[in-house]
């Protein structure tokens, strides 16, 4: 079956720091991969996709690949600001539309 | 152009009562899903309509758990006889289109309470 396996948090990070939250799947097919981002109280918002190997999906800074040969989508940003604390989901589709979750990163980060 | 909608956003039942749980979809959203968010965890899915038809509802518990989409109005997840272990977040998604990467939009979600 459809699995996402994503970094274990907490991570706290410094304002302006690196952010790399690592992803890996299992799927049968060849999947969509997604992060999408929630803040406290909310829904989720789709932070980018890719539909395809070597895609790079990337919004408001946030970056990542879709790695067939390691099946990975590691979220990156360069600079990391207070307003991306939140929690970040990996997910995948593959046929029948639904979406298989890791169980999320909480990032804090501290000015 | 207004995003998924839910209601109520937060809901407290007593052990054994009926929770009801509303989405609209998107403007022009002919698909809708259901996920549940248990505390400290990732969202699982429940069940995925369309207008009129349950299309995949392998997600959902095969007791006291049901859901509609009708032709008209929200699709209604409904809970009989709540229990403790069913406090958690629920969120609907929709999406113009099913497959393909196709980006499935989230509500707020309902927070539902069973005491």
């Amino acid at each position: 079956g459809n699995s996402v396996t994503q970094m274990e948090g907490p991570v706290t990070l410094s304002e302006e720091a690196f952010l790399t939250i690592n992803c890996t799947y299992t799927a049968t097919g060849y999947p969509s991969l997604f992060w999408y981002v929630q803040y406290p109280g909310e829904g989720l918002q789709l932070l980018l996709k890719a539909t395809k190997a070597d895609d790079k999906g990337s919004n408001k800074g946030f970056e990542a690949t879709y790695r067939k040969e390691t099946t990975s989508f590691h979220l990156e940003k360069g600079s990391v600001q207070v307003s991306d604390s939140a929690v970040y989901f990996c997910a995948l589709e593959t046929s029948g539309s639904r979406l298989t979750f890791g169980e999320g990163t909480q990032l804090t980060v501290n000015p | 152009n207004a995003g998924v909608m839910q209601n109520p956003r937060h809901l407290v039942r007593r052990r054994g009562q009926e929770a009801r749980l509303r989405c609209s979809p998107m403007k022009g959203h002919s698909h809708v899903y259901w996920y549940r968010q248990l505390p400290e965890e990732g969202l699982k899915f429940m069940v995925y309509l369309q207008k009129e038809n349950i299309i995949d509802e392998s997600g959902m518990p095969k007791e006291r758990f049901s859901a509609e989409f009708p032709k008209e109005g929200p699709s209604i997840l409904r809970i009989q006889q709540v229990v403790r272990g069913d406090s958690a977040a629920y969120f609907c998604a929709s999406s113009p289109r099913t497959g393909g990467g196709e980006t499935q939009y989230f509500g707020p979600g309902t927070r539902l309470l069973v005491l």
